[in-house]
C-alpha cells in the first residue's frame, strides 16, 4: 500500500521557520516526483513546488521562491519541505503528494502565531 | 501560468441525480503526445484530496465507474452519475501540462 506520512502539526513564532517530512511507503521513492501543495482555511489549493528525488532537481512556484525549500533523503525515502520568516499569511494546511498526485499525505497544519 | 476556472453546480444535487462540473483552462492542455494533461480531485470534509481522473479521462485506481471525465483542449467537464452521500466535497481540476502546476477554484457539492 502506497503511504506518505506526514509530520505533526506545528505552531510557530512569526519571523520563525519550520520544516516538515513526509515519508514515502509501498512504492519506490525515486520512482516518483514528490509535490507540495498548500491550502489556506476555508481556500482552495495552491501548487507550491516539486522534487524529483532521483536528480536531486526542484521546481517552484514563483509565489513561493524565497519561501520554500524542497529536499529529499533517498536513504530514508523521506520528502522534506522548509517555510522560512514565517507569517500569519503562512498559515495553513500543507500537503505532500506523489506524481500525478495519485497519493497525498494526511496534511500538516501550520499555525503561525505569537 | 495557467488559469483554470471551474463552474458552479445547482446545489443541492438530489441524491441518484447526475451532476456536471465545468473547468476550462486558458491554455490547451493537449500535449504533442496526444494525451490532455487535465486532473480531477475530490476533497471530501476534512480529508486529503483525492485524485479522481488524470488524463482528462482516465479513471484512477479505486475509483466507482460513475465518474467519467471528458472536454477538449481547453474545456472540460466530470460527470458524476446517481450522485451518493459519499459523493460530497469540493471538486478541483488542475492542468499538469506546464509548472506552475495550477488548479481550479473547486467546486462544492451538496446532497439533497
Amino acid at each position: 500500500e502506497v503511504k506518505l506520512q506526514q509530520s505533526g502539526d506545528e505552531l510557530v513564532r512569526p519571523g520563525a521557520s519550520v520544516k516538515m517530512s513526509c515519508k514515502a511507503s509501498g512504492y519506490t521513492f525515486t520512482d516518483y516526483a514528490m509535490h507540495w501543495v498548500k491550502q489556506s482555511p476555508g481556500q482552495g489549493l495552491e501548487w507550491i513546488g516539486t522534487i524529483i528525488p532521483l536528480i536531486d532537481t526542484t521546481s517552484y512556484n514563483q509565489k513561493f521562491k524565497g519561501k520554500a525549500t524542497l529536499t529529499a533523503d533517498k536513504s530514508s525515502n523521506t520528502a522534506y519541505m522548509e517555510l522560512s520568516r514565517l507569517t500569519s499569511e503562512d498559515s495553513a494546511v500543507y500537503y505532500c503528494a506523489r506524481g500525478v498526485m495519485d497519493a497525498w499525505g494526511q496534511g500538516a497544519s501550520v499555525t503561525v502565531s505569537s | 501560468d495557467i488559469v483554470m476556472t471551474q463552474g458552479a453546480l445547482p446545489n443541492p444535487v438530489p441524491s441518484g441525480e447526475s451532476a456536471s462540473i465545468t473547468c476550462q483552462s486558458s491554455k490547451s492542455l493537449l500535449h504533442s503526445n496526444g494525451k490532455t494533461y487535465l486532473n480531477w480531485y475530490l476533497q471530501r470534509p476534512g480529508q486529503s484530496p483525492q485524485l479522481l481522473i488524470y488524463w482528462m479521462s482516465t479513471r484512477a485506481s479505486g475509483v466507482s465507474d460513475r465518474f467519467s471525465g471528458s472536454g477538449s483542449g481547453t474545456d472540460f467537464t466530470l460527470k458524476i452519475s446517481s450522485v451518493e452521500a459519499e459523493d460530497v466535497g469540493v471538486y478541483y481540476c488542475q492542468q499538469f501540462l506546464e509548472y506552475p502546476r495550477t488548479f481550479g477554484g473547486g467546486t462544492k457539492l451538496e446532497l439533497k
